[in-house]
């Protein structure tokens, strides 16, 4: 079945270093990817999407590049901000319209 | 233009008790999905519709749970009667293509 790995939180970093989240999916056919973000006391948000292999996505800082051969879409930082905290969630879709399928989240915690 | 809107944003019931939740989604958006998030995991499909019709119910506890969405628009979400488990939030998202977006969602506490 569909499925998504994400790394263990939590992350625990310094403002302006180097945030790599790590995620991994098992899918038939050709899903499209995404990260989402729960900011503290909101909703989730789209935070990037690729709808196939080697399209990156990025978004405020972030980028997410479709590694097929791999089955990964790590997520990137280069400089994190206090901002930047908060909960990400790496998820697959295999058709447009289909339920979302999300890994089971990676806190992130910057300190300055 | 508004977002997808929930209510309530917190409920607290005894066990036993029955509980709903509305959502309205984003105008125009036909496909509608309920999700539930218990502490420390990802979101997790109950339902989807396309517009009114419910087309996959297969994470829907049938025996508790039930939903509809009258005139492909609005939804609620029913309980009945809540257990302990039950304890979690309740998400509700549309799209109108491959962009899913949220509510700030119904956080369910059973005592």
């Amino acid at each position: 079945g569909n499925s998504v790995t994400q790394m263990e939180g939590p992350v625990t970093l310094s403002e302006e270093a180097f945030l790599t989240i790590n995620c991994t999916y098992t899918a038939t056919g050709y899903p499209s990817l995404f990260w989402y973000v729960q900011y503290p006391g909101e909703g989730l948000q789209l935070l990037l999407k690729a709808t196939k292999a080697d399209d990156k996505g990025s978004n405020k800082g972030f980028e997410a590049t479709y590694r097929k051969e791999t089955t990964s879409f790590h997520l990137e930082k280069g400089s994190v901000q206090v901002s930047d905290s908060a909960v990400y969630f790496c998820a697959l879709r295999n058709q447009a319209g289909t339920a979302l399928i999300f890994g089971k989240g990676t806190t992130l915690s910057v300190s300055s | 233009e508004a977002g997808v809107v929930q209510s309530p944003r917190y409920k607290i019931i005894e066990k036993k008790q029955p509980v709903a939740f509305w959502c309205n989604p984003i105008s125009g958006h036909n496909t509608l999905y309920w999700y539930r998030q218990n502490l420390g995991q990802g979101p997790e499909l109950l339902i989807r519709y396309e517009n009114e019709e419910a087309v996959d119910d297969s994470q829907l506890p049938k025996d508790r749970f039930s939903a509809e969405r009258l005139k492909g628009v609005d939804s609620t979400l029913k309980i009945q009667p809540a257990e302990l488990g039950d304890s979690a939030v309740y998400l509700c998202a549309s799209s109108l293509a491959n962009e899913a977006f949220f509510g700030q969602g119904t956080r369910l506490t059973v005592v």
